[in-house]
């Protein structure tokens, strides 16, 4: 079936450095889409990448459809931006294949 | 506000009495959908709702029923609810699955002894 893995599983960094996680998947991408799950559990959509790069803020996404990679870049990293975040593919008209989670711990 | 909520967020329960997880929505969105969230395997789709009375199984669907009467509401049921059924819920809505930002709601911790 369909995979989608998430790198690395966890990360710790302090305040001000900046990160890049990564997400695999095993097919052709139709829609990417990138969450964050903040430590008391609310998620929030990121972006919707199927292609390409898109900036908001400290935060940029660029998906290589073609070599099946998408990468989640954070500049300048606060506090704020602990918490786990999730890639998920597009499958069928309807349902999100999601990655296990990269946990990003940001010390002070 | 835009928002979607769930009831209850905590609830502890036993093998086997029926419990359902209501989920609402003040969006008008037409897609709706629950999942589970497990440690180290990411949320995985249970149900989903294109419409209204017009629902289609996710990824991990036994063990759960879900009804669409209204467009606003996508209860979860479980109807012999089971303790590998303890996970963290989340129910979801959005205009589409793709290209637009879905909502969460806070989630509800379910237990079952």
């Amino acid at each position: 079936g369909i995979q989608v893995e998430q790198s690395p599983p966890d990360l710790i960094l302090q305040e001000g450095a900046n990160s890049t996680l990564r997400c695999n998947f095993s097919d052709s991408v139709n829609n990417l889409q990138w969450f964050h799950q903040n430590p008391w559990g609310q998620l929030i959509n990121l972006f919707y990448i199927p292609s390409g790069t898109k900036q908001n803020g400290r935060l940029s996404a660029t998906t290589v459809a073609t070599e099946r990679y998408s990468l989640l870049y954070i500049s300048s990293s606060q506090t704020t931006d602990s918490g786990v975040y999730f890639c998920a593919m597009g499958y069928s008209n309807y349902q999100l294949i999601w990655g296990a989670g990269t946990k990003l711990i940001i010390k002070p | 506000e835009a928002q979607v909520t769930q009831n209850p967020r905590y609830l502890i329960t036993v093998t086997g009495k029926k419990l359902t997880v209501t989920c609402s929505q003040n969006m008008n969105h037409e897609y709706m959908s629950w999942y589970r969230q497990d440690p180290g395997l990411g949320l995985r789709q249970i149900y989903y709702s294109m419409n209204v009375e017009v629902t289609d199984k996710g990824d991990v669907p036994e063990g759960y029923k879900v009804s669409r009467k209204e467009k606003r509401n996508f209860p979860l049921i479980l109807e012999s609810p089971s303790p590998n059924q303890t996970s963290l819920y989340f129910c979801a809505s959005s205009n589409r699955v793709y290209g637009e930002t879905q909502y969460f709601g806070p989630g509800t911790r379910l237990l079952v002894l």
